[in-house]
């Protein structure tokens, strides 16, 4: 069974430009989570969708938003980078109301 | 604020040895308690997990240790090797409400000595 993935790997964006990342989830999983890992605040959620809709959001600005696809396919975007962006992306992919949540490789976003 | 504490942020084992990572949580809400293990370059994996209903969970080197009442819980890694070298987030979540989110801690990096 193929796991998380994440595409693209890497990006490299000027700030105020925009950039949409994409997570499909391991086969079966219907819900998504996006978090953000960076060396100083560590790995703090964004939010989660579950079927389509999002069910919870962390205390991110609301530049950063998602949305999720009848597939389970979700996507996260980012408006007007700042430098503070610059972060790894993690999708993490669950069965409905399952507890296990198992993350892609994520996302490695460098704003410059 | 942070609601999980992790310590130590780094640990140096000889192989063989026991590495033992230790996490607090406040909130008595949480009810899941995942180990993620992190390779440089690699998303964090999913070691193992307990719920506060037992008090110890073994799987091959790793146990995880659970203390309800004093909001702790452990990871224990026996005879450690040179491949368990990477970073170690505890994490916990509530089951509670409609959707469950992951709040981690802060990491440790450990190492283990060939």
């Amino acid at each position: 069974k193929a796991g998380v993935t994440q595409t693209p790997r890497y990006l490299i964006k000027t700030r105020g430009q925009q950039v949409t990342l994409s997570c499909s989830p391991i086969s079966g999983h219907r819900s998504v989570s996006w978090y953000q890992q960076t060396p100083g605040q560590g790995l703090q959620f964004l939010f989660e969708y579950f079927s389509e809709t999002q069910r919870n959001k962390g205390n991110f600005p609301g530049r950063f938003s998602g949305r999720q696809f009848s597939n389970s396919r979700s996507e996260m975007n980012v408006s007007t980078l700042e430098l503070g962006d610059s972060a790894l992306y993690l999708c993490a992919s669950s069965l409905a109301e399952a507890t296990e949540a198992f993350f892609g490789q994520g996302t490695r976003l460098t704003v410059v | 604020q942070q609601q999980v504490k992790q310590s130590p942020q780094s640990l140096i084992v000889q192989k063989g040895g026991i590495s033992i990572i230790n996490c607090a949580y406040e909130n008595t809400a949480f009810d899941y308690f995942p180990w993620y293990q992190q390779f440089p370059g690699k998303g964090p994996a999913l070691l193992i997990a307990i719920r506060p209903d037992v008090s110890e969970k073994k799987e091959g080197r790793f146990t995880i240790s659970f203390n309800k009442s004093a909001k702790q819980f452990s990871l224990h890694i026996m005879d450690s090797q040179p491949g368990d070298s990477a970073t170690y987030f505890c994490a916990a979540s509530s089951s509670s409400g409609s959707a469950r989110q992951l709040t981690f801690g802060s990491g440790t990096q450990l190492t283990v000595l060939p």
